[in-house]
């Protein structure tokens, strides 16, 4: 069974600190990961997406991935009130045929930004 | 417009009915899944459908049936609807065919489903 795994926090900083999320995985077969926010009751919003070793930046957002320690985690610096929501990592394992193209997703992480 | 929208976005239905849920796209994506998020246990696939003619099951099939319409349309039946089947329920499509991602998924806004 292919797992991804968060912390659920919850998560608790300040405004305008860096918000550091992680997330584990259970198999070096994977391609693909993922970053999705998600506030209560609305549905996951793809953040930022990353498909090799090393960082991606995209605005106030960071992903690294590192593959030989199965992780990968979000970096959100200057946080805000509004980044309070649920981030939830998604991994695509692939093991040939047509489970390429599915996601697997940890529980979620929730951040809370504080004024 | 929504590029991904669901019907009904709210629905309250008793033990042993049959409900549908619709789940439609503009986004021209072949591939389209259909999610339930229970709290504590995250987003869990439920079938995914790679092109009109090809349907999956997900890890919690039981219970489920779908129906690929066409490639923009692709429902979710619940035959015999029980209590623990109360989640929220979300469409989500993705572009294999696009040379800028690998699979990123879309979702919808999701259905609230509560079954009494």
């Amino acid at each position: 069974q292919k797992e991804v795994e968060q912390n659920s926090g919850p998560l608790s900083v300040p405004e305008g600190a860096i918000a550091s999320l992680n997330c584990t995985y259970s198999d070096r077969v994977s391609q693909s990961f993922f970053w999705y926010r998600q506030y209560s009751g609305k549905s996951p919003e793809l953040i930022m997406s990353i498909y090799s070793n090393g960082d991606k930046e995209d605005g106030r957002f960071t992903a690294q991935l590192n593959k030989a320690s199965q992780y990968v985690s979000l970096l959100i610096r200057d946080s805000q009130p509004s980044d309070s929501a649920t981030y939830l990592c998604a991994v695509n394992f692939y093991a040939g045929g047509t489970s390429y193209g599915k996601l697997t997703f940890g529980q979620g992480t929730i951040l809370t930004v504080h004024p | 417009d929504a590029d991904v929208t669901q019907t009904p976005r709210n629905r309250i239905t008793k033990t042993g009915k049959r409900i549908m849920l619709e789940c439609s796209q503009t986004k021209g994506h072949d591939r389209m899944y259909w999610y339930r998020q229970d709290p504590g246990l995250g987003l869990r696939l439920i079938y995914y459908s790679f092109d009109v003619k090809d349907i999956n099951k997900g890890e919690i099939s039981d219970g489920y049936s779908v129906s690929r319409q066409a490639q923009a349309k692709f429902s979710l039946s619940l035959e015999s609807a029980i209590p623990n089947q109360t989640a929220l329920y979300f469409c989500a499509t993705s572009d294999p065919t696009s040379l800028s991602s690998y699979n990123e998924q879309f979702f919808g806004p999701g259905t609230r489903l509560t079954v009494l």
